[in-house]
């Protein structure tokens, strides 16, 4: 089992929509969580650190449940500039940290 | 520009040859990390350095791979004896202790170093 796992996608959403992409963890030691995006050919950059709280970014929203080893993020309004793929990533023991495969967003005019 | 840099951008060699990346991180930010990227995969932690002691490595991270970081400033990675199978993207990222909290996690890329071994 990977340590951290994603839906497959990709997401084929029209502009508009409401998207939700989630994420499990294995290791339940597990301290720290975030959302990066990632662009065709770019490098990964942050989207938003995933409080326990749950906490909200202007129409993207990241919720955690430790319980069930679970985090998500919801675009609310797509934009067709929110085509990316969003990448979940945990920070384990120390500073390490394990990157999703992936899922890939497309938003449709 | 203050952003983290990579040198090269791009490495074709032959495979058995050694190569070695540069990366140099975001300015006073103590902590640098390696990863692997293939395509339609997320970023694959390698290695990681706070200051210039390497904290932590993958058991990915074979033999033929070493990484330094000697003054706690840039860091090179070194591939020995290449494979076709170590064809991919090599991304640099650093993050800062500052501002404590999840914001010491929060790390910032590189534009990646694409290895191509023929």
């Amino acid at each position: 089992r990977k340590e951290v796992e994603q839906d497959p996608g990709p997401f084929n959403v029209p502009e508009g929509a409401t998207v939700a992409f989630n994420c499990t963890y294995s290791n339940s030691a597990s301290q720290s969580f975030f959302w990066y995006r990632q662009d065709c050919r770019k490098e990964p950059k942050l989207l938003m650190s995933v409080y326990s709280s749950g906490n909200e970014d202007g129409r993207f929203t990241a919720q955690l449940n430790r319980a069930s080893q679970y985090i998500s993020l919801l675009i609310r309004d797509s934009k067709l500039s929110d085509s990316a793929t969003y990448l979940c990533v945990v920070a384990t023991g120390g500073f390490k940290t394990i990157f999703g495969a992936g899922t890939r967003l497309f938003v449709k005019a | 520009d203050t952003g983290v840099s990579q040198d090269p951008r791009h490495k074709i060699t032959k495979r058995g040859q050694n190569v070695t990346f540069r990366c140099d991180p975001i300015s006073e930010h103590n902590r640098l990390y390696w990863y692997r990227q293939t395509l339609g995969q997320g970023p694959e932690f390698l290695t990681y350095f706070q200051n210039e002691a390497q904290l932590e490595k993958s058991r990915l991270l074979s033999d033929r791979f070493s990484a330094e970081r000697p003054k706690g400033s840039f860091s090179t990675l070194e591939i020995q004896r290449t494979e076709q199978g170590d064809s991919a993207m090599y991304l640099c990222a650093s993050s800062s202790d500052r501002g404590g909290g999840l914001a010491a996690y929060e790390q910032y890329f590189g534009p990646g170093t694409r290895l191509t071994v023929t």
